[in-house]
């Protein structure tokens, strides 16, 4: 079975400086999707950023990048330039790629970013 | 708005209440799910149904019952409901060939 792990439970960040996200995942196939969905205190999931396998190049989405290392099985969101609009809970997700049985995402536990003004 | 809408968006029952979470999205999409959120644990599966008239069980289906009624509309039902089903609940609907989930806002529910 898959497995999303974040390590970080919380982290801080200045406002307009840089900060990354781990998040470490566990799977036997080789074609996949990796996600990144931010939750803010409006309870709302949105999807910030995602990865195809496939894909050897690292997505990216205005400040919002990634830095994936499948053979390490690593998957991490780096924000640039901190706003506080960016205070979230942050998960990091998994899911197969289509034509395999099992469709759900599997998501992390999730970091919650503050922002310090 | 086309989207995933969650009713109700709050709830509190007393032990042993049963209750029924309604989930419908107007997207046309094939596949449904049913999450729950716990402070420290992520987002975990507790439904899903991939196509009108199937449901599977999910990470922690255990005291709960779902419904396809149909492509639109799937519901969580807790038939007995106990503190520790006390969390939020998210409903999600997903098209094939496409990539993410889109959520529902979610429903608090309380369990006293």
């Amino acid at each position: 079975a898959q497995t999303v792990t974040q390590s970080q439970p919380e982290m801080s960040v200045q406002e307009a400086e840089t900060v990354t996200l781990s998040c470490t995942y566990d799977t036997s196939e080789s074609d996949y999707y990796l996600f990144w969905y931010k939750q803010p205190p409006s309870r709302q999931m949105i999807l910030v950023i995602r990865q195809e396998a496939y894909k050897q190049q690292n997505a990216t989405e205005n400040r919002f990048s990634v830095n994936f290392q499948k053979a390490a099985k690593s998957f991490s969101l780096k924000i640039s330039d901190s706003q506080l609009g960016d205070a979230a809970m942050y998960f990091c997700a998994y899911r197969s790629a289509e034509g395999n049985r099992d469709d759900k995402i599997i998501f992390g536990k999730g970091t919650r970013l503050h922002i310090l003004p | 708005n086309a989207g995933v809408t969650q009713t109700p968006k709050f709830q509190v029952l007393k032990t042993g209440q049963s209750m029924t979470l309604q989930c419908a999205q107007d997207m046309n999409h094939n596949s449904m799910y049913w999450y729950r959120q716990d402070p420290g644990m992520g987002l975990r599966l507790i439904y899903y149904s991939a196509s009108e008239g199937t449901t599977d069980k999910g990470e922690v289906p255990n005291g709960y019952n779902v419904s396809r009624l149909n492509k639109r509309e799937f519901s969580l039902r807790l038939e007995s409901a106990a503190p520790s089903q006390t969390s939020v609940y998210f409903c999600a609907s997903r098209e094939r060939f496409t990539y993410g989930y889109t959520f529902g806002s979610g429903t608090r529910l309380t369990v006293v």
